[in-house]
C-alpha cells in the first residue's frame, strides 16, 4: 500500500512563529505535493515538486515555501505563522507520467493563535 | 469558472438507500476521473479511477462518466452508515495536475 506519513497530525503555533510540516512518502514517486483545505474553498495547491530540488508555485504559494532535498521527503515552511493559515495541510505523491493517481496523507491540522 | 463543480450538499439518506453523487466539469484535457472518500479529519482516500467515458463498478460502487456532457458520477448502492464521509470527485490530465471538486458531504443514517 502506498504510504504518504504527515509527522505531525495537529499543532498549535503562535502567531509569527516559523512552522515546519514534514511528509515522507514510501513509494519512490516523483511528484509530492502540499495543499490546505478549509470549509468552502475545497483543496487548493500550495506547492508542488517533481524532482528533488525542483518545486513549483500552486495557485496559493504566498507566505509559504518548500525543501525537497530527498525523493521521499517534501516539507511545507511557513515563515512566519499568521492566523489566517489555521487550516488542515494535506500533503500528497504521485508517480510521474499520465494517468497517475496521487495519494494524500492522514492531514496536519494547524491552529495558528 | 471553475474547472470542477460539484454540490456541496449536505445529502442525507437513509440506510439502503441508492445515493448519487454528481460533478461537472469544462476542461475537454480531462482523460481520466477519480472519486476520493474523506472520513472526517483524515485524509481523502482513493476510491475510483476511471479512464474515458463509460461505467466501472467496484462492489457497491459505480463511477460513471460521460465526456460528451463533460458529467461525472459515482452511485453508491445499499448505501450505509460507514459511507457518511464527503466525497471528492477528481478529474485528471496527462500532466500531472490534479483538479478536485469541493466536495459533498453525504449523511447515511440508520
Amino acid at each position: 500500500d502506498v504510504k504518504v506519513t504527515q509527522s505531525s497530525r495537529y499543532l498549535v503555533k503562535r502567531t509569527g512563529e516559523k512552522v515546519f510540516l514534514e511528509c515522507v512518502q514510501d513509494m519512490d514517486h516523483e511528484n509530492m505535493f502540499w495543499y490546505r483545505q478549509d470549509p468552502g474553498l475545497g483543496l487548493r495547491l500550495i506547492y508542488f515538486s517533481y524532482d528533488v530540488k525542483m518545486k513549483e508555485k500552486g495557485d496559493i504559494p504566498e507566505g509559504y515555501s518548500v525543501s525537497r532535498e530527498k525523493k521521499e521527503r517534501f516539507s511545507l515552511i511557513l515563515e512566519s505563522a499568521s492566523t489566517n493559515q489555521t487550516s488542515m495541510y494535506l500533503c500528497a505523491s504521485s508517480n510521474r507520467g499520465s494517468g497517475n493517481t496521487i495519494y494524500f496523507g492522514e492531514g496536519s491540522w494547524l491552529t495558528v493563535v | 469558472q471553475k474547472e470542477v463543480e460539484q454540490d456541496p450538499g449536505p445529502l442525507s439518506v437513509p440506510e439502503g438507500a441508492i445515493v448519487s453523487l454528481n460533478c461537472t466539469y469544462s476542461n475537454s484535457a480531462f482523460q481520466y476521473f477519480m472519486w476520493y472518500r474523506q472520513y472526517s479529519r483524515k485524509g481523502p482516500e482513493l476510491l475510483m479511477y476511471t479512464y474515458s467515458s463509460g461505467n466501472k463498478e467496484d462492489g457497491r460502487f459505480t463511477a460513471q462518466v460521460d465526456k460528451s456532457s463533460k458529467y461525472i458520477s459515482l452511485f453508491i448502492r445499499d448505501s450505509q452508515p460507514s459511507d457518511s464521509a464527503t466525497y471528492l470527485c477528481a478529474p485528471g490530465t496527462n500532466f500531472n495536475k490534479f483538479y478536485f471538486g469541493s466536495g459533498t458531504k453525504l449523511n447515511v443514517k440508520p
